[in-house]
């Protein structure tokens, strides 16, 4: 059963421009909405989070968009930059020992 | 602060040896993690603890072992080395603090099996 589905594979936008990222779960016991960054022959690093009582955080250029009923979940960069070209993948959790469950991954790439 | 120190950084082993992957870190977290991440996929976990002595089975464990004798290691052992082993492995280690689950992962150890 798969519980995370992450959209799209892969994602190529202009300098500037709005990098958007979707992810859907099905379970609904998850509390912790985060996005991993992943650039190549690097591990994976938190770049943002969110908690379900809120529907949407903004850090930087950064931000998530939250929708409960939905169970949905959005990365959105906006004025990407070539910087910013990595994989990205979102792992909503649950629980104190907080197994993630990462989502397949969206290959950003920014060009100039 | 190093983080999560993962050795070595590439090895290629053959079918049917074995070799132990080491983690540590220096966070004094007591959650640790094994993932291995497949070309074009996210990461799957392989095994992981919550504590010193403590170690429980994750989505994909079988060929693999592990031990927590200490809070800082938490080594993966790869007995009988199989082709379906070729990945990279993340050790990743966590805290729980004012409800936020951070996690820090090492840079990963790529496996080669021939």
């Amino acid at each position: 059963q798969q519980q995370v589905k992450q959209s799209p594979q892969s994602l190529i936008v202009q300098k500037g421009g709005i990098s958007i990222i979707n992810c859907a779960y099905e379970n609904t016991a998850f509390d912790y909405f985060p996005w991993y960054q992943q650039f190549p022959g690097k591990g994976p690093a938190l770049l943002i989070a969110i908690r379900p009582d809120v529907s949407e955080k903004k850090e930087g250029r950064f931000t998530i968009s939250f929708n409960k009923s939905a169970k949905q979940f959005s990365l959105h960069i906006m004025d990407s930059q070539p910087g910013d070209s990595a994989t990205y993948f979102c792992a909503p959790n649950t629980g104190t020992a907080s197994k993630l469950t990462f989502g397949t991954g969206t290959r950003l790439q920014v060009t100039l | 602060n190093a983080g999560v120190t993962q050795t070595p950084k590439f090895r290629i082993l053959k079918i049917g040896q074995s070799m132990t992957l080491q983690c540590t870190q220096d966070m004094n977290h007591n959650y640790m993690y094994w993932y291995r991440q497949d070309p074009g996929m996210g990461l799957k976990l392989i095994y992981y603890s919550v504590g010193a002595g403590i170690t429980d089975k994750g989505e994909v464990p079988n060929g693999y072992n592990v031990s927590r004798s200490t809070t800082e290691d938490f080594p993966l052992r790869l007995e009988l080395a199989a082709p379906s082993q070729t990945s990279v492995y993340f050790c990743a280690s966590s805290y729980l603090e004012g409800g936020n689950y951070g996690y820090t992962f090492g840079s990963g150890t790529r496996l080669t099996v021939v």
